[in-house]
């Protein structure tokens, strides 16, 4: 299985400022159709998860257009260009390449 | 708007069964491949099964190949989790979750979940 791994785990964000996940996979999550099969999504408190951010950097409806995505290959970042109180939550990457489909560990955001 | 509802989970006694079921409505359910997807407490996500439209393909976690089976009805808009020789470790959160349109390569949406307890 495809292993992803995320880093921080944590962190803490003050309201308006910039933040940054990296999520890393053991193997490389470009298909020969061209695509990359790397997604993002958000567990809100007491919610299920969401989906965010589809194909590595395209939004999922209803996306605020502060958050975004970027990468290649097996290296990929997602960024909240403002946090807002209504961001706080796990946010997981999933690599859709090959079954299983598998998730980071997580990394827990929370506003100062 | 989509919505998936997930119920039948409870509280059961290892080498015990359940059967989930998630009600899909506000989409075609037929034309979409369905999943199950776990949390045990505090963990992160893990995915157990998936069935395609027609039920012509069917994959399980290898955690739980042998012991559970995934259905849908298409008549009534529904799949079903069938889970047997049930081991504390299967205690989590199961949420049924879709396949996007004409792929097996990401969830879009999930329903809330449903919590299973295995213990004595």
């Amino acid at each position: 299985d495809i292993v992803m791994t995320q880093t921080p785990l944590s962190l803490s964000v003050t309201p308006g400022q910039p933040a940054s996940i990296s999520c890393k996979s053991s193997q490389s999550l470009l298909h020969s159709d061209g695509k990359t099969y790397l997604y993002w999504y958000l567990q809100k408190p007491g919610q299920s998860p969401q989906l965010l951010i589809y194909e590595v950097s395209s939004r999922f409806s209803g996306v605020p257009d502060r958050f975004s995505g970027s990468g290649s290959g097996t290296d990929f970042t997602l960024k909240i260009s403002r946090v807002e109180a209504e961001d706080v939550g796990v946010y997981y990457c999933m690599q859709g390449i090959h079954l299983p489909q598998t998730f980071g560990q997580g990394t827990k955001l929370e506003i100062k | 708007e989509v919505q998936l509802v997930e119920s039948g989970g409870g509280l059961v006694k290892p080498g015990g069964s359940l059967r989930l079921s998630c009600a899909a409505s506000g989409f075609t359910f037929s034309s979409y491949s369905m999943n199950w997807v776990r949390q045990a407490p505090g963990k992160g996500l893990e995915w157990v099964s998936s069935i395609s439209s027609s039920s012509s393909y069917i994959y399980y976690a290898d955690s739980v190949k042998g012991r559970f089976t995934i259905s849908r009805d298409n008549a009534k808009n529904s799949l079903y989790l069938q889970m047997n020789s049930l081991r504390a470790e299967d205690t989590a959160v199961y949420y049924c979750a879709r396949y996007q349109i004409s792929s097996w390569t990401y969830f879009d949406y999930w329903g809330q979940g449903t919590l299973v307890t295995v213990s004595s």
